[in-house]
This record gives C-alpha cells, structure tokens and sequence, in this order.
C-alpha cells in the first residue's frame, strides 16, 4: 500500500526555524516533494530531493533518507506569511510523473 | 512562459446534476495532465491522468470521468453528483516525455454538492 505521515498542525514563532517532518512507506520511489499551499490556494512548488542528503533554497531545506523512508523540510528565519500547509509528495516509479501526496501539515506562525 | 487556466472558480450543483469543469493549459506542447480532489482539510487525491489526447487513466473507482480532446485541453465530468463529490479541484500539468520533476497546479475549483 501506500502511506504518507505528516504531523496535522504545528504552531511556531516568528522568526524561529521549524521542521516539518513526512515518513513515507510507498511500493515504488523516485523523489519526494514539498509543496506550499496557502488556504484556498492551489499547491506551489517549494523543493524536490531523490538522492539522499539536504537540498537548501533560501530560507527552506529539505532532506531525505531514503533508507529509513523519511524526509523533512526545514523552514528558517519564518514570517507570518509562512503560516500555510506544507505538502508532503512521493514520485511514483511507475512512470508518467505521478504523485502521492500526504494529508498536509498546517503550520501557523505567530508574532 | 506556461499558464494553466481552471473555471469555473466556485460552483455549487444540487445532487443528481450533471457536472464539467474545465482546465486548460498554455505554452507547452504534449504535457502530462492530470484532475486531483482535495477535501476539506485532507491531502490531494489523484483522480485521473493523460499523456496525450484520448489517453485517460483513472486512479480510483469513483462517479467522474476525464476526457482530454485536445493536446491541452483536460475536462472532468459527471452525469449525476453525489454529496461526496463536494470538494477542491485541481488540475495539474508537467512536461511529458521528458525528466521533469515539478507538477504544476492550476488555482483549483471549489464545488459544492448540495
């Protein structure tokens, strides 16, 4: 079967830095994303990582292990337009690019 | 530069009416399509994918189908909602045919069954 576990809600400070983690137990793998989607909004794209190892973008991290099925996405520095849900995607190995998305973990910053 | 275009915005249907929502995609050739559900507060479901005009794969058994007419052009429909079918639409394109890692979302139909 397939599975995606994020955490459902986490809260944090402005200014703070905050780990989103996803475990993910899928028949096949080829690349887990990380999505923004603010409420009301369609996703957008925040980073991808196939290989193991961390891939930095600014102010946004992410990390894979692919060996224990796990992945994070670091967020530092945050603003308040940070506050959002972050989407947590497996890559299907069968081909034609297909996604399996998680149930979102819903992050609000406060000041 | 691509865009992808979705309407309409927001539709509230009575259940047991039909349904069409539309996606189109601009600036690209040939790409990979696909129609996700999203409920409220859950993650997104895969509903259908394409990878070319008249080619549908459907992920789950459900009240919807998909057909593509043309190389962009990506409709979802159904001859009579349910209740369950409320929820977010979105329509979502990748380059086909190529190592592509990014798809990219259209801004989403909100359709409520009443």
């Amino acid at each position: 079967g397939q599975n995606i576990d994020q955490p459902t809600e986490m809260t944090a400070t402005e200014g703070a830095i905050v780990q989103i983690n996803c475990t993910y137990q899928t028949s096949g793998f080829n690349g887990l994303f990380w999505y923004q989607q603010h409420a009301g909004e369609a996703p957008t794209f925040l980073s991808y990582n196939v290989l193991d190892g961390l891939e930095e973008k600014g102010r946004f991290s992410s990390f894979l292990s692919r060996s224990k099925g796990y992945s994070y996405l670091l967020l530092k520095e945050l603003q308040m337009k940070d506050s959002a849900s972050y989407l947590c995607a497996v890559r299907d190995s069968g081909g034609y690019n297909k996604l399996i998305f998680g149930a979102g973990t819903r992050l609000a910053v406060h000041p | 530069s691509q865009t992808i275009h979705q309407w309409p915005a927001t539709l509230v249907q009575p259940v047991g009416s039909p349904l069409s929502l539309e996606c189109t995609v601009e600036g690209t050739s040939n790409p990979n399509l696909y129609w996700y559900r999203q409920a409220a507060g859950r993650g997104l479901q895969l509903l259908f994918y394409s990878v070319g005009i008249g080619q549908i794969s459907s992920e789950v058994p459900q009240n919807l189908s998909a057909s593509r007419p043309q190389d962009r052009q990506f409709i979802l429909s159904s001859k009579k909602l349910l209740l369950s079918d409320s929820g977010f639409y979105l329509c979502a394109w990748s380059v086909g045919l190529a190592e592509t890692y990014e798809q990219y979302f259209g801004p989403g139909t909100r359709l409520t069954v009443t």
